[in-house]
């Protein structure tokens, strides 16, 4: 277990719906990363917070926003649901201040849209 | 742009078998390559890295073989076992990538006994 928890486990939202995921990362750890990995295909970046701030972003719209708090967990937020944005996404947790490119992945929140 | 192609998409080994996942990249600034190892309804678990400083890694079963002039890094999975069945990852990242990993499309490897 890396210590990075994601909620929901799953979700179900219709097309044009708001939903919100949550991710506490593992102690220690300052920096949260999002991914989104379609069905078969390997992760995407999303965005990346570091210090409650947007540090790096993906080939992703804005309707796809994000938040870190000052206890470094994060959430990301996805606007005017497609059908499209089914996926697993996914959170991982590093430390910017030492090997920040060694990230540690929740098992993800698995997002349907109908 | 695929920065990090993946091959094969699929592996069947024999128990006890070798195991090779290939994987070549295209950004010569990615200074860190990851090996994801993903089992069906979980998060990516982190099973082995290399910094282009050395051409081989060796952690029990599993290695890294890098070659940074073909721009090339290979994982090799010993002694195959039935619960090493899942979906392998390789990724890269760089210092002008802020951290973010970029992610081939996964080999699906199923050990058979």
């Amino acid at each position: 277990e890396t210590g990075v928890t994601q909620s929901p486990t799953h979700l179900i939202k219709t097309r044009g719906q708001q939903v919100t995921l949550r991710c506490s990362s593992q102690s220690g750890h300052n920096t949260v990363s999002w991914y989104q990995q379609a069905l078969g295909q390997g992760p995407q970046f999303i965005f990346q917070y570091y210090r409650e701030e947007e540090n790096g972003r993906g080939n992703f719209p804005p309707r796809f926003s994000g938040l870190q708090f000052p206890n470094y967990s994060s959430e990301l937020n996805v606007n005017a649901l497609e059908l499209d944005d089914s996926a697993l996404y996914l959170c991982a947790s590093s430390s910017r201040d030492l090997a920040k490119n060694i990230q540690y992945f929740g098992a993800g929140t698995r997002l349907s849209v109908l | 742009q695929q920065q990090v192609k993946q091959s094969p998409q699929s592996l069947i080994v024999q128990k006890g078998g070798i195991s090779i996942i290939n994987c070549a990249y295209e950004n010569t600034a990615f200074d860190y390559f990851p090996w994801y190892q993903q089992f069906p309804g979980k998060g990516p678990a982190l099973l082995i890295a290399i910094r282009p400083d050395v051409s081989e890694k060796k952690e029990g079963r599993f290695t890294i073989s890098f070659n940074k002039s073909a721009k090339q890094f290979s994982l090799h999975i010993m002694d195959s076992q039935p619960g090493d069945s899942a979906t392998y990852f390789c990724a890269a990242s760089g210092n002008n990538q802020g951290g973010k990993l970029i992610f081939g499309q996964g080999t699906e490897l199923s050990v058979k006994p």
